[in-house]
């Protein structure tokens, strides 16, 4: 069954630090994975699209990896700011498009 | 470049009523999706249209919901009758053809609450 899990489910850190959301998948047959950002109220933003042959994508302070013989993918916020407090959700894509969704972690930054 | 649009992005109605949300996607995006998204859990997909043509519906408790996309442009999505387990908020989202690699881009979403 394709299935993405994540962890942890919340998180609470402080600002300034550095956090590392993990998730696993077995979505097969694979195309792609991507972290999305969720604010409260919003719809979801791309962050980074990693594809099979991809271990490592940066944007600005997010930097997400992905072990494609594990099934594993993190991703790491660094210097966290209060407008990271969101919820970050792992997609992974099926070679047929189809796209399955982690539950996400809800991340909340305090100042 | 304007985004996905949504509307209305709240709702209240009691169970059994009926409600219609409505969606116009980015421009030239051939594939229109609508999600459902129950509080504390990622978006469930209810239906995938290209164009005007369905690509997946298997999602979709079709003896209550219904959508269309008629011109193959903007969309709706009809619940009726509602349940109490129908409050969520109902996500579309578009990308250009829908191709596994295609960027899904999400309007600000429809919050329903059904008492």
């Amino acid at each position: 069954k394709n299935q993405v899990e994540q962890s942890p489910q919340s998180l609470i850190i402080l600002e300034g630090k550095n956090c590392t959301l993990q998730c696993n998948y077995t979505v097969s047959p694979f195309s792609n994975l991507r972290w999305y950002k969720q604010d409260t109220g919003r719809g979801p933003v791309s962050l980074t699209i990693m594809t099979f042959s991809e271990n490592t994508k940066s944007n600005g302070r997010y930097t997400a990896t992905l072990d494609a013989d594990t099934k594993q993918s993190s991703l790491h916020i660094t210097a966290s700011q209060l407008s990271d407090s969101a919820s970050y959700i792992c997609v992974v894509s099926g070679s047929q498009g189809n796209l399955i969704f982690g539950k996400g972690t809800k991340l909340s930054v305090k100042p | 470049e304007a985004g996905v649009a949504q509307s209305p992005r709240y709702k209240i109605i009691e169970k059994r009523q009926s409600v219609a949300f409505w969606c116009n996607p980015i421009s030239g995006h051939a594939t229109l999706y609508w999600y459902q998204q129950i509080l504390g859990q990622g978006p469930k997909l209810l239906i995938q249209f290209q164009n005007n043509g369905v690509v997946d519906d298997s999602q979709l408790p079709k003896d209550r919901f219904s959508a269309e996309r008629l011109k193959g442009v903007d969309s709706t999505l009809k619940i009726q009758p509602a349940k109490l387990e129908d409050s969520a908020v109902y996500l579309c989202a578009s990308s250009e053809r829908g191709a596994p690699l295609d960027e899904q881009f999400f309007g600000p979403g429809t919050r329903l609450t059904v008492l």
